[in-house]
């Protein structure tokens, strides 16, 4: 079955206490993403890859880290959590943005006390 | 202002009924995706438009370039498609802009 998986899906934890969300994708695309959703802000891109070591900035990459080791993996990284990045995120992959739709994980409830 | 308007922000309906959601956006873009959200958070994505339009059972979606504008219809509408919906546009830079939703709600 084709889908994207993130882990965990609900995390609760304290300031400064670094963490990773995983993501991974089993339809061998080369676009991966990751969003934070807010009420009120709605849904906005954080990082995003194009390919393996390829990957920049979306709108609010501030706080947060992601690599691309491997074209199934995405995994996003905040090393110093702050409770303004309690939100809820999602990964995403497509083949690209202009020729495919995107395939979303199930997101990940993140609470930063 | 937001580079992507969605409109309405709320819309209620009875069963049956053919609804519009709509999508104005300022910026060229390369393409513009629909997506629904459920209650319960997840997302899914229901149609990528670069031109004209597209089908996919009781969903339809357009786009007119020269307007910057998009539609996505629902004909017959059931209460199971009651959800938020969410335009998003992708700018010639791989990066998306997302529309801030339009919650539907579909009474029996």
């Amino acid at each position: 079955e084709a889908q994207v998986t993130q882990n965990p899906r609900y995390l609760i934890t304290v300031t400064g206490k670094k963490l990773t969300v995983t993501c991974s994708q089993n339809m061998n695309h080369e676009y991966m993403s990751w969003y934070r959703q807010d009420p009120g802000l709605g849904l906005r891109q954080i990082y995003y890859s194009m390919n393996v070591e390829v990957t920049d900035k979306g709108d609010v990459p501030e706080g947060y880290k992601v690599s691309r080791k491997e074209k199934r993996n995405f995994p996003l990284i905040l090393e110093s959590p702050s409770p303004n990045q309690t939100s809820l995120y999602f990964c995403a992959s497509s083949l690209s943005l202009a020729v495919d739709t995107q395939y979303f994980g199930p997101g990940t409830r993140l609470t930063v006390l | 202002k937001n580079e992507v308007e969605q409109s309405p922000q709320n819309l209620t309906a009875q069963e049956g009924e053919f609804i519009t959601i709509n999508c104005s956006y300022s910026v060229g873009i390369s393409a513009l995706h629909w997506l629904q959200q459920h209650p319960g958070g997840g997302i899914v994505s229901l149609f990528m438009l670069s031109s004209g339009k597209k089908k996919h059972g009781r969903l339809i979606a357009t786009i007119n370039i020269q307007e910057k504008h998009s539609s996505l219809h629902i004909t017959a509408s059931h209460p199971r498609d009651s959800a938020v919906y969410i335009c998003a546009v992708d700018r010639y830079t791989d990066k998306l802009i997302f529309g801030t939703g339009t919650r539907l709600q579909v009474f029996p």
